[in-house]
């Protein structure tokens, strides 16, 4: 299985400062036949299910706002909110489509300072 | 717009069979470029993908190795709907369960159920 570890555990950012959530991957997710990452963003706020943000590594889901970016490649992925707003705060999971089992980070807890 | 509807029991006795079900509107359960799934969250084991279902001219069913001899996901067309069917549960299968599409061409989940949690217990 591919295991997906993310970092920090939780994250404390004032409105309008950047946050940045990092995850890691056990192998790589890049699928070379078409240079796709197969890795996903959620956001998971309190008795909701995970709302996909983005997805191959770097697309965002319609209707997220762009403050809300991904980078990374291969094993090493970022997701960056430019200017936190306080309807940002939540859980923030990534994600391995690459192969099943489909594996899911830990999550980072999200916070206003 | 895809919804996903979620319904069953929250309570299951050890050793008994958990089953939900989930309704699906604004897409079809045999579209040739979707698949079905269920995922759970729970604290101790966090997001865990259990299995989906897709059609392409035939059922297709694929699981988790960790709940592989456990699960069942059945489709009906007729309510255009599919379930979960766990037995055997444990305790260790208290979790919140959802249902979620992973849509044309891709393999991340971008429509999800609202979830029900779902508790074992005598």
């Amino acid at each position: 299985d591919i295991v997906m570890t993310q970092s920090p555990d939780s994250l404390a950012v004032s409105l309008g400062e950047r946050a940045t959530i990092n995850c890691k991957s056990s192998q790589s997710v890049l699928y070379t036949s078409n240079n796709k990452n197969y890795l996903g963003w959620y956001q998971q706020k309190p008795g909701q299910p995970p709302k996909l943000i983005i997805y191959w590594a770097s697309t965002r889901e319609s209707g997220v706002p762009d403050r809300f970016s991904g980078s990374g490649s291969g094993t090493d992925f970022t997701l960056t909110i430019s200017s936190l707003q306080a309807e940002d705060v939540a859980v923030y999971y990534c994600q391995q489509y690459y192969t099943t089992p489909y594996t899911f980070g830990p999550g980072t807890k999200l916070e206003i300072k | 717009q895809v919804q996903l509807q979620q319904s069953g029991l929250g309570l299951v006795k050890p050793s008994q069979t958990l089953s939900l079900t989930c309704a699906i509107s604004g897409d079809n359960v045999s579209s040739n470029s979707a698949t079905w799934n269920w995922i759970r969250q729970s604290p101790s084991r966090g997001l865990e993908w259990l299995g989906g279902t897709y059609y392409t001219s035939e059922w297709y069913n694929y699981s988790a190795v960790s709940v592989k001899s456990r699960i069942s996901i059945n489709v009906d067309t007729s309510k255009n709907q599919f379930s979960l069917q766990l037995n055997s549960v444990t305790p260790e299968d208290t979790a919140v369960y959802y249902c979620a599409r992973v849509g044309a061409s891709s393999r991340y989940f971008d429509n999800w159920g609202q979830g029900t949690l779902v508790t074992v217990s005598s």
